[in-house]
């Protein structure tokens, strides 16, 4: 069976303090993993599609990058506005649409 | 530019009851796809369609139904409603397969007593 496994649930930083969040993913044939940011009441925003292992990818202070376990989230000099919870989710091949999300992990960053 | 709209925002329902959530997306977008989301649990996909008279059941599909007449909306259907459907449902919507699900609607929260 498909695993996402994140960690930790719930982080709390300081403005401007870095960090990564970690998504470890045991699946069979991994299509593709993406990362999502979902604010309290909202849904899920895309942020970033990985493909294959040793791929990065960056936005403002966020930069994805996968191996062949596991992906991070880094987050450089974090801001209040980046208070939010992270999904990741490992699209894999199967008899449909295979996508397995993680359960998340809540980011607070405190001014 | 509304993406992906979902209504009605919350309901509460009774056990036995029926009712339709509905979605719509004006990004004209082939692939839609209904997913719920429990507390302390990742998003499960329902249901999902891939253009318009075309849908196909995901990986918890009991107790639901979907049609998609137009390229524009995809109905999720709950004939009799059971506590366990007590959860929050979100729409999506992509332009193709490989992209995934890039838009979401922002959920229909559900109550079932």
């Amino acid at each position: 069976e498909d695993q996402v496994t994140q960690s930790p649930e719930a982080l709390r930083l300081q403005e401007g303090e870095s960090s990564s969040l970690n998504c470890s993913y045991t699946v069979s044939g991994l299509r593709g993993l993406f990362w999502y940011r979902q604010d309290p009441g909202k849904g899920p925003e895309f942020l970033f599609t990985l493909y294959s292992a040793g791929e990065e990818k960056e936005k403002e202070r966020l930069k994805a990058t996968l191996t062949k376990k596991e992906s991070f989230l880094h987050i450089t000099a974090p801001k209040p506005e980046d208070s939010a919870t992270y999904l990741c989710a490992a699209w894999t091949s199967g008899g449909y649409q295979k996508v397995t999300f993680g359960t998340g992990t809540k980011l607070q960053v405190i001014p | 530019n509304a993406g992906v709209t979902q209504t009605p925002k919350f309901r509460i329902l009774k056990i036995g009851q029926s009712m339709t959530l509905q979605c719509a997306q004006d990004m004209n977008h082939n692939y839609m796809y209904w997913y719920r989301q429990d507390p302390g649990m990742g998003l499960k996909l329902i249901y999902y369609s891939v253009g318009a008279g075309i849908t196909d059941k995901g990986e918890v599909p009991n107790g639901y139904n979907v049609s998609r007449s137009t390229t524009e909306d995809f109905p999720l259907r709950l004939e009799l409603a059971a506590p366990s459907q007590t959860s929050v449902y979100f729409c999506a919507s992509s332009y193709s397969s490989r992209e995934q699900p890039q838009h979401f609607g922002d959920g229909t929260r559900l109550s079932i007593l």
